[in-house]
């Protein structure tokens, strides 16, 4: 049982450049989020979703899309990085429902470097 | 706008001791989360309490509720050298939301 997949694991960009993080879980999940992490500030939402069609801002969305076309997949787009963007970048995912304690899953995250 | 927020930031502390992370949070909410993140890794879950008065325990750590007080603690005790990490607490504001708002963190650092 994979859990939640992110690829790749590390990326260095150039200012400017664009790319794409991949999520993909296989628990069958409503909900899904994307943060980032950087030292001293904890985790940050960035975007996150509540079914497949659907997306939301989080605390941090300036500078990110997201999109989720399929259940199982949430996508982070950068469409012109910034060293500022320069973080550790986590998915992680939840289940909905009664009788779910609603408990993240994460995966392993993206270390991305913008020079 | 929910703010979480963690102390100590820093925790350094001789093996055999006690100590307690606080961790508290601006509005209303009934679900807190508490993680461990080892350095490089990825977070894992480590307590879920889902109600005021909610208390679980696993091995040396023990997490807390108190929703009228907008505080949960995580209690260690006896620490030994496997708990040096970095512990997480995350809040979702309220029924109907799916934003899970984390605090800094608190870097546990245990001193054989």
């Amino acid at each position: 049982n994979a859990g939640v997949t992110q690829t790749p694991k590390f990326r260095v960009l150039k200012t400017g450049q664009s790319m794409t993080l991949l999520c993909a879980q296989d628990m069958n999940h409503e909900y899904m989020y994307w943060y980032r992490q950087d030292p001293g500030m904890g985790l940050r939402l960035i975007h996150y979703s509540v079914g497949e069609g659907t997306t939301a801002k989080g605390e941090v969305p300036d500078g990110y899309n997201v999109s989720r076309l399929k259940k199982q997949n949430f996508l982070l787009g950068l469409e012109s990085a910034a060293p500022s963007q320069t973080s550790v970048y986590f998915c992680a995912s939840s289940s909905a429902g009664d009788g779910n304690t609603g408990e993240l899953f994460f995966g392993e995250g993206s270390r991305l470097t913008v020079l | 706008e929910l703010k979480v927020e963690q102390n100590p930031l820093f925790l350094s502390m001789q093996e055999g001791k006690n100590y307690t992370i606080y961790c508290n949070y601006s509005t209303t909410s009934d679900r807190l989360y508490w993680y461990r993140q080892d350095p490089g890794k990825s977070l894992e879950s480590l307590f879920v309490l889902l109600s005021n008065g909610a208390v679980k325990q696993e091995g040396r750590l023990m997490a807390s509720l108190d929703t009228k007080a907008r505080l949960s603690t995580l209690h260690i005790t006896a620490a030994v050298h496997d708990l040096s990490a970095t512990y997480f607490c995350a809040v979702v504001p309220g029924p109907g939301t799916y934003k899970y708002i984390f605090g800094t963190g608190t870097r546990l650092k245990v001193l054989a």
